[in-house]
């Protein structure tokens, strides 16, 4: 069974510009939520998604932004970038919601580079 | 103000001894806790979850302690080897929605 698929895995970017990653996540799983990690602050939530709708949302600006697909499948966007949004940028999936039903799966993240 | 800490960013252990890794939360109630290792360049791997109900889970030589009155998880790994080196996170559900992390211990086993 597949894992949890991040692309791109590496991105530089430029102040000011904007990235838009991508998360495919375990098939059958419907949740699939969004965190940044970086070394001082560690694992902070950005958002989740269920079914298409985003259920719970993170003390982010509204710069950071998310969907998710039909196919569960779910992007997230940052505008206007700003130094400090350098970070890896991780994504997991659960079959359900919450910590309920357990386990978070992680991809390998997204590292994005932001001069 | 809510918080999950961590002990000391880092520790070293001798290869064989048990390496014990602390969990503080503030202003929680937590359900669930659950503890993550993770390696460099790498995505959070799921280790143990343990529920309030439950005092001590085990999985080989990991054991997890959960303590709700003291706010507080201790997790262990025993005769510890070189490739159990890697930062280990806690993380904690609070409304059943959403997952909050420590920032980590960074386990260092020394053969």
């Amino acid at each position: 069974k597949a894992g949890v698929t991040q692309t791109p895995r590496y991105l530089i970017k430029t102040r000011g510009q904007q990235v838009t990653l991508s998360c495919s996540p375990i098939s059958g799983h419907r949740s699939v939520s969004w965190y940044q990690q970086t070394p001082g602050q560690g694992l902070q939530f950005l958002f989740e998604y269920f079914s298409e709708t985003q259920r719970n949302k993170g003390n982010f600006p509204g710069r950071f932004s998310g969907r998710q697909f039909s196919n569960s499948r779910s992007e997230m966007n940052v505008s206007t970038l700003e130094l400090g949004d350098s970070a890896l940028y991780l994504c997991a999936s659960t079959r359900t919601r919450g910590a309920v039903t357990g386990e978070l799966f992680f991809g390998e993240g997204s590292r994005l580079t932001v001069l | 103000s809510q918080k999950i800490e961590q002990n000391s960013e880092a520790l070293n252990i001798q290869e064989g001894k048990t390496a014990t890794l602390t969990c503080n939360y503030t202003n929680y109630s937590p359900a669930y806790l659950q503890w993550y290792r993770q390696d460099p360049g790498r995505g959070p791997v799921f280790l143990l979850l343990i529920r309030e109900n439950e005092k001590e889970k085990r999985k080989e030589r990991l054991k997890v302690t959960f303590d709700t009155t003291l706010k507080q998880s201790l997790f262990h790994i025993t005769a510890s080897q070189p490739a159990d080196s890697a930062t280990y996170l806690c993380a904690l559900d609070d409304t059943g929605n959403q997952f909050y992390f420590g920032t980590g211990t960074s386990l260092t086993v020394i053969p």
